[in-house]
Protein backbone atom coordinates (compact mmCIF):
# COMPACT_ATOMS: atom_id res chain seq x y z
CA UNK A 1 0.00 0.00 0.00
CA UNK A 2 1.19 3.40 -0.48
CA UNK A 3 2.15 5.26 2.31
CA UNK A 4 1.94 9.25 2.50
CA UNK A 5 4.47 11.25 4.83
CA UNK A 6 3.37 14.88 6.07
CA UNK A 7 5.62 16.96 7.80
CA UNK A 8 5.51 19.20 9.82
CA UNK A 9 2.69 17.39 12.45
CA UNK A 10 1.84 20.68 13.53
CA UNK A 11 3.62 24.16 13.35
CA UNK A 12 2.46 28.09 14.61
CA UNK A 13 2.36 30.57 12.77
CA UNK A 14 0.84 34.39 12.42
CA UNK A 15 -1.62 35.91 10.41
CA UNK A 16 -0.04 37.21 7.06
CA UNK A 17 2.54 34.43 7.59
CA UNK A 18 3.56 32.11 4.59
CA UNK A 19 2.89 28.25 5.45
CA UNK A 20 4.15 25.34 3.70
CA UNK A 21 3.32 21.59 4.18
CA UNK A 22 5.26 18.83 2.60
CA UNK A 23 3.45 15.45 1.28
CA UNK A 24 5.57 12.49 0.30
CA UNK A 25 4.98 9.54 -1.23
CA UNK A 26 6.58 6.16 -0.72
CA UNK A 27 6.22 5.29 -4.47
CA UNK A 28 5.41 7.52 -7.35
CA UNK A 29 2.04 8.68 -7.54
CA UNK A 30 2.14 11.57 -10.83
CA UNK A 31 -0.37 13.72 -9.70
CA UNK A 32 -2.83 11.39 -7.99
CA UNK A 33 -3.06 13.44 -4.71
CA UNK A 34 -5.48 15.72 -2.75
CA UNK A 35 -5.56 17.85 -0.77
CA UNK A 36 -8.09 18.76 2.21
CA UNK A 37 -8.76 21.13 5.13
CA UNK A 38 -10.28 20.00 8.13
CA UNK A 39 -11.55 22.74 11.15
CA UNK A 40 -12.21 21.37 15.09
CA UNK A 41 -15.41 19.60 15.20
CA UNK A 42 -16.06 19.72 11.16
CA UNK A 43 -15.91 17.60 8.01
CA UNK A 44 -13.02 17.86 6.08
CA UNK A 45 -13.68 19.86 2.91
CA UNK A 46 -11.36 19.12 -0.84
CA UNK A 47 -9.04 22.37 -1.18
CA UNK A 48 -6.75 21.39 -4.11
CA UNK A 49 -6.83 18.40 -6.54
CA UNK A 50 -4.66 16.58 -8.83
CA UNK A 51 -2.16 17.82 -6.92
CA UNK A 52 -2.21 22.05 -8.01
CA UNK A 53 -6.02 22.13 -9.09
CA UNK A 54 -7.93 24.58 -6.79
CA UNK A 55 -11.37 23.34 -5.81
CA UNK A 56 -14.52 25.77 -6.78
CA UNK A 57 -14.27 28.69 -4.48
CA UNK A 58 -11.14 27.68 -2.50
CA UNK A 59 -9.17 30.93 -1.84
CA UNK A 60 -6.45 31.52 -4.26
CA UNK A 61 -3.71 31.83 -1.10
CA UNK A 62 -3.79 28.11 -1.24
CA UNK A 63 -1.70 26.55 -3.72
CA UNK A 64 -0.32 23.24 -4.65
CA UNK A 65 2.33 21.98 -6.24
CA UNK A 66 4.78 18.39 -7.00
CA UNK A 67 4.30 15.06 -8.69
CA UNK A 68 5.66 11.47 -8.30
CA UNK A 69 7.03 11.39 -4.51
CA UNK A 70 6.67 15.39 -3.62
CA UNK A 71 4.38 17.67 -3.01
CA UNK A 72 3.76 21.06 -1.13
CA UNK A 73 1.12 22.54 0.01
CA UNK A 74 1.61 26.47 0.56
CA UNK A 75 -0.43 29.15 2.08
CA UNK A 76 0.34 32.62 1.46
CA UNK A 77 -0.58 35.58 3.74
CA UNK A 78 -2.30 32.95 6.38
CA UNK A 79 -6.03 34.46 7.51
CA UNK A 80 -7.76 33.70 10.78
CA UNK A 81 -9.72 31.41 9.16
CA UNK A 82 -6.85 29.06 7.99
CA UNK A 83 -6.36 27.19 11.48
CA UNK A 84 -6.85 24.36 10.82
CA UNK A 85 -5.36 20.95 10.12
CA UNK A 86 -4.56 19.92 6.92
CA UNK A 87 -4.52 16.62 5.12
CA UNK A 88 -3.03 15.19 1.59
CA UNK A 89 -4.41 11.86 0.19
CA UNK A 90 -3.55 9.74 -2.74
CA UNK A 91 -5.60 7.97 -5.42
CA UNK A 92 -3.65 6.37 -7.53
CA UNK A 93 -4.01 3.41 -5.99
CA UNK A 94 -7.32 3.14 -3.46
CA UNK A 95 -7.32 5.69 -0.99
CA UNK A 96 -4.42 6.98 1.91
CA UNK A 97 -4.12 10.20 3.88
CA UNK A 98 -1.23 11.70 4.97
CA UNK A 99 -0.92 11.84 8.86
CA UNK A 100 -1.67 15.49 9.11
CA UNK A 101 -0.45 19.10 9.85
CA UNK A 102 -1.86 20.75 12.28
CA UNK A 103 -1.52 24.71 11.83
CA UNK A 104 -2.15 26.93 15.14
CA UNK A 105 -1.51 30.05 15.68
CA UNK A 106 1.87 31.51 16.87
CA UNK B 1 -26.58 20.45 -2.95
CA UNK B 2 -25.22 17.38 -1.48
CA UNK B 3 -26.48 16.30 1.74
CA UNK B 4 -25.05 13.65 3.57
CA UNK B 5 -26.56 12.18 7.00
CA UNK B 6 -24.65 9.06 8.99
CA UNK B 7 -26.81 7.41 11.49
CA UNK B 8 -26.36 4.20 13.56
CA UNK B 9 -23.76 4.84 15.71
CA UNK B 10 -23.33 3.49 19.22
CA UNK B 11 -21.21 2.23 21.88
CA UNK B 12 -20.70 -1.86 21.44
CA UNK B 13 -18.69 -4.30 22.86
CA UNK B 14 -15.69 -6.04 21.64
CA UNK B 15 -16.47 -8.44 19.00
CA UNK B 16 -19.81 -6.87 18.50
CA UNK B 17 -21.85 -5.71 15.47
CA UNK B 18 -22.99 -2.18 14.28
CA UNK B 19 -24.99 -1.12 11.22
CA UNK B 20 -23.68 2.49 9.80
CA UNK B 21 -26.20 4.11 7.22
CA UNK B 22 -25.90 7.19 5.38
CA UNK B 23 -28.72 8.66 3.33
CA UNK B 24 -28.00 10.80 0.57
CA UNK B 25 -29.71 13.70 -1.34
CA UNK B 26 -29.15 16.39 -3.13
CA UNK B 27 -27.26 14.91 -6.03
CA UNK B 28 -27.89 11.49 -8.52
CA UNK B 29 -26.85 9.05 -5.70
CA UNK B 30 -26.83 6.13 -8.29
CA UNK B 31 -24.05 7.66 -10.26
CA UNK B 32 -21.60 8.56 -7.71
CA UNK B 33 -19.37 5.72 -5.50
CA UNK B 34 -19.23 6.26 -1.96
CA UNK B 35 -16.84 5.72 0.60
CA UNK B 36 -16.57 5.52 4.70
CA UNK B 37 -14.08 6.57 6.34
CA UNK B 38 -12.97 7.18 9.89
CA UNK B 39 -11.29 9.36 12.37
CA UNK B 40 -10.25 7.94 15.90
CA UNK B 41 -10.54 10.63 18.27
CA UNK B 42 -8.20 13.65 18.10
CA UNK B 43 -6.47 11.35 15.61
CA UNK B 44 -6.11 11.63 11.61
CA UNK B 45 -8.61 10.69 8.74
CA UNK B 46 -8.02 6.69 7.57
CA UNK B 47 -10.19 5.90 4.72
CA UNK B 48 -12.21 2.39 5.59
CA UNK B 49 -14.44 1.35 2.37
CA UNK B 50 -15.46 2.56 -1.25
CA UNK B 51 -18.38 0.88 -3.68
CA UNK B 52 -18.99 2.09 -7.15
CA UNK B 53 -22.26 3.28 -7.75
CA UNK B 54 -23.27 0.13 -9.09
CA UNK B 55 -21.53 -1.78 -6.22
CA UNK B 56 -20.12 -3.69 -9.04
CA UNK B 57 -16.73 -3.18 -7.01
CA UNK B 58 -16.10 -2.67 -3.48
CA UNK B 59 -12.77 -2.09 -1.90
CA UNK B 60 -11.47 -2.13 2.08
CA UNK B 61 -9.04 -0.91 3.88
CA UNK B 62 -6.77 -3.76 5.18
CA UNK B 63 -7.66 -3.11 8.78
CA UNK B 64 -11.58 -3.92 8.22
CA UNK B 65 -11.41 -6.39 5.47
CA UNK B 66 -13.41 -9.66 6.62
CA UNK B 67 -15.12 -8.03 9.17
CA UNK B 68 -16.29 -4.39 7.66
CA UNK B 69 -19.17 -5.09 4.64
CA UNK B 70 -19.77 -1.89 2.58
CA UNK B 71 -23.26 -1.57 0.37
CA UNK B 72 -25.74 0.66 -1.03
CA UNK B 73 -29.72 0.69 -1.85
CA UNK B 74 -29.80 3.03 -5.07
CA UNK B 75 -33.80 2.93 -5.00
CA UNK B 76 -33.54 4.55 -1.35
CA UNK B 77 -30.28 6.48 -2.26
CA UNK B 78 -28.86 4.82 0.52
CA UNK B 79 -25.36 3.66 1.72
CA UNK B 80 -24.66 1.04 4.58
CA UNK B 81 -21.32 -0.25 6.59
CA UNK B 82 -22.09 -3.69 8.56
CA UNK B 83 -19.53 -3.80 10.66
CA UNK B 84 -18.88 -7.03 12.79
CA UNK B 85 -15.78 -8.17 15.04
CA UNK B 86 -15.49 -4.71 16.44
CA UNK B 87 -12.23 -3.89 18.00
CA UNK B 88 -11.69 -1.05 20.61
CA UNK B 89 -9.49 0.43 17.78
CA UNK B 90 -12.12 0.91 15.79
CA UNK B 91 -13.91 3.70 17.93
CA UNK B 92 -14.03 6.80 15.62
CA UNK B 93 -15.89 9.29 14.00
CA UNK B 94 -16.97 7.11 10.97
CA UNK B 95 -18.19 9.82 8.18
CA UNK B 96 -19.67 8.79 4.53
CA UNK B 97 -18.64 10.66 1.41
CA UNK B 98 -19.36 11.16 -2.05
CA UNK B 99 -17.01 10.45 -4.93
CA UNK B 100 -15.35 13.76 -6.76
CA UNK B 101 -15.89 12.19 -9.90
CA UNK B 102 -19.21 9.96 -11.50
CA UNK B 103 -19.57 6.33 -12.41
CA UNK B 104 -15.22 6.53 -11.24
CA UNK B 105 -13.33 3.80 -9.41
CA UNK B 106 -12.96 0.64 -11.43
CA UNK B 107 -9.54 -0.07 -11.00
CA UNK B 108 -9.23 1.24 -7.64
CA UNK B 109 -7.81 4.34 -9.10
CA UNK B 110 -9.29 7.63 -8.97
CA UNK B 111 -10.67 7.77 -5.88
CA UNK B 112 -11.71 11.25 -4.19
CA UNK B 113 -14.18 11.54 -1.50
CA UNK B 114 -15.28 15.05 -2.08
CA UNK B 115 -18.39 15.66 -0.15
CA UNK B 116 -18.74 14.64 3.49
CA UNK B 117 -21.68 14.13 6.27
CA UNK B 118 -21.21 15.12 9.31
CA UNK B 119 -20.14 11.54 11.09
CA UNK B 120 -21.70 8.89 13.04
CA UNK B 121 -19.59 7.92 15.98
CA UNK B 122 -18.72 4.39 17.19
CA UNK B 123 -17.69 3.53 20.08
CA UNK B 124 -16.34 -0.08 21.45
CA UNK B 125 -15.70 -0.95 24.58
CA UNK B 126 -16.20 -3.68 27.67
Amino acid sequence: AIQLTQSPSSLSASVGDRVTITCRASQGISSALVWFQQKPGKAPKLLIYDASSLDSGVPSRFSGSGSGTDFTLTISNLQPEDFASYYCQQFNSYVTFGGGTKVEIK
Amino acid sequence: QVHLVESGGGVVQPGGSLRLSCAASGFTFSNYGMHWVRQAPGKGLEWAAFIRYDGSNKYYADSVKGRFTISRDNSKNTLFLQMSGLRAEDTALYYCAKDLHPYAGRNGFNLIPDSWGQGTLVTVTS
